[in-house]
């Protein structure tokens, strides 16, 4: 059980490229999130999914956008990549028992995106 | 909406010493309240949650919380600091919209373990 993995580790963009960011489930969620980390801000909700070829904005959606194609993949793409957009960025995702707020999310070890 | 503070971004306690890592939340309905500990360069784990069923939570690794209503707060404590427990902790509060299950992160504290 590899649980949530991120595609790629590292990148360095220069501005104005485009990417994608792949992020991969193998616990059967329906949830998944996308979310940045930023010094002194915490972690910051960009997008959400609730299943398959559903998808939502969070808190800081601006100059992203995302697709969920397949239930196990949820991918983050940037299409003309700032500066303002260096920063970690974490999957999530998250089993449904109940529908309540108690809901464990399980993170993936991170990508870390440069942008020049 | 909902929103939690951690008051103080940097922690440094010696080994054997006790943790406490302080968390207020701000909620107009009863929070559900988690922590996650952060390992450098690696994603984040729950440590525990608070689910409403028990004041007091354990979690892994010696870590505990207690949920107090009349503080608004959830601090994290631990008897007696491992070097290992050295990482970025962070509380964060839970909303269920009916569109996933959203958490609001606090700013994080940094907890640094000396010998």
């Amino acid at each position: 059980n590899a649980g949530v993995t991120q595609t790629p580790k590292f990148r360095v963009l220069k501005t104005g490229q485009s990417m994608t960011l792949l992020c991969a489930q193998d616990m059967n969620h329906e949830y998944m999130y996308w979310y940045r980390q930023d010094p002194g801000m915490g972690l910051r909700l960009i997008h959400y999914s609730v299943g398959e070829g559903t998808t939502a904005k969070g808190e800081v959606p601006d100059g992203y956008n995302v697709s969920r194609l397949k239930k196990q993949n949820f991918l983050l793409g940037l299409e003309s990549a700032a500066p303002s957009q260096t920063s970690v960025y974490f999957c999530a995702s998250s089993y449904i028992v109940r529908e309540t707020p108690t809901d464990t999310q399980y993170f993936g070890p991170g990508t870390r995106l440069t942008v020049l | 909406a909902q929103s939690v503070t951690q008051l103080g971004s940097h922690v440094s306690v010696s080994e054997g010493a006790l943790v406490l890592l302080r968390c207020n939340y701000s909620s107009s309905v009863p929070p559900y309240l988690f922590w996650y500990v952060q390992y450098p360069n690696q994603g984040l784990q729950l440590l525990l949650k608070y689910t409403s069923a028990a004041t007091l939570v354990k979690g892994i690794n010696g870590f505990e919380a207690e949920f107090k209503k009349s503080e608004t707060s959830f601090h994290l404590t631990k008897p007696s600091a491992h070097m290992s427990d050295a990482a970025e902790y962070f509380c964060a509060v839970s909303e269920f919209t009916g569109g996933g299950n959203k958490l609001t992160f606090g700013t994080g504290t940094q907890l640094k373990v000396e010998l």
